[in-house]
């Protein structure tokens, strides 16, 4: 199984400022099935990025993915307040599909 | 618009069954695989299985396969989930999600339902 982990757990920023999530895989993922969901309070997860850098339909440009191998970054140029939530990344490429745990963006 | 809307709340008791739906509206039911994905505040988020709805094939986590089972029917546009031999660690949100691409089950999950709670408790 491939697990993958983010960091930080939180992040703590301010609208405006720039946020940078990491992703990292236990082993190797190909980019073109790996992707970011935000998920907001009792909402469900939204797709964000797809292919490690494609954005969804819909998704404002402020959002952005790379990344390959084993380490993935979702950037968030400058926070709005909808942005504070949190953040899964996923790879859907070996079953079984797995999901990383989370990173929270709060309000500093 | 691609809308999944899902059945209501279960409450279940340790080692009986539940059986979940998805009705999908907006798009080609047929063309488009369907994931199921729960959610618990320990454990995150973790794939249950997926199916392709014109051909009712499926697949399934190795630690699930004595326990769940997934179906289709075309004529009303539905997915359902079985999950039997409920613990108390079943107690989850369960989610179906929609394959982002047509015809493939390797792919990012476009468009969620709106998720069924289901509580695991004597």
């Amino acid at each position: 199984e491939i697990v993958l982990t983010q960091s930080p757990g939180t992040l703590s920023l301010s609208p405006g400022e720039r946020a940078t999530l990491s992703c990292r895989a236990s082993q190797s993922v190909s980019s073109s099935y790996f992707g970011w969901y935000q998920q907001r309070p009792g909402q469900s997860p939204r797709l964000l990025i797809y292919a490690a850098s494609s954005r969804a339909t819909g998704i404002p440009d402020r959002f952005s993915g790379s990344g390959s191998g084993t380490d993935f970054t979702l950037t968030i140029s400058r926070l709005e307040p909808e942005d504070f939530a949190v953040y899964y990344c996923h790879q859907y490429g070996t079953s079984p599909l797995t999901f990383g745990g989370g990173t929270k963006v709060e309000i500093k | 618009q691609v809308q999944l809307v899902q059945s209501g709340p279960e409450v279940k008791k340790p080692g009986a069954s539940v059986k979940l739906s998805c009705k999908a509206s907006g798009y080609t039911f047929s063309k488009y695989y369907i994931y199921w994905v729960r959610q618990t505040p320990g454990q995150g988020l973790e794939w249950l299985g997926v199916i392709n709805p014109s051909a009712n094939s499926t697949s399934y986590p190795q630690k699930l396969l004595d326990r769940v089972t997934m179906t289709s029917d075309t004529s009303t546009s539905t997915v359902y989930m079985y999950l039997s031999g409920l613990r108390s660690d079943d107690t989850a949100v369960y989610y179906c999600a929609r394959a982002g691409s047509p015809n493939s089950g390797a792919t990012q999950f476009d468009s969620w339902g709106q998720g069924s709670l289901v509580t695991v408790s004597s």
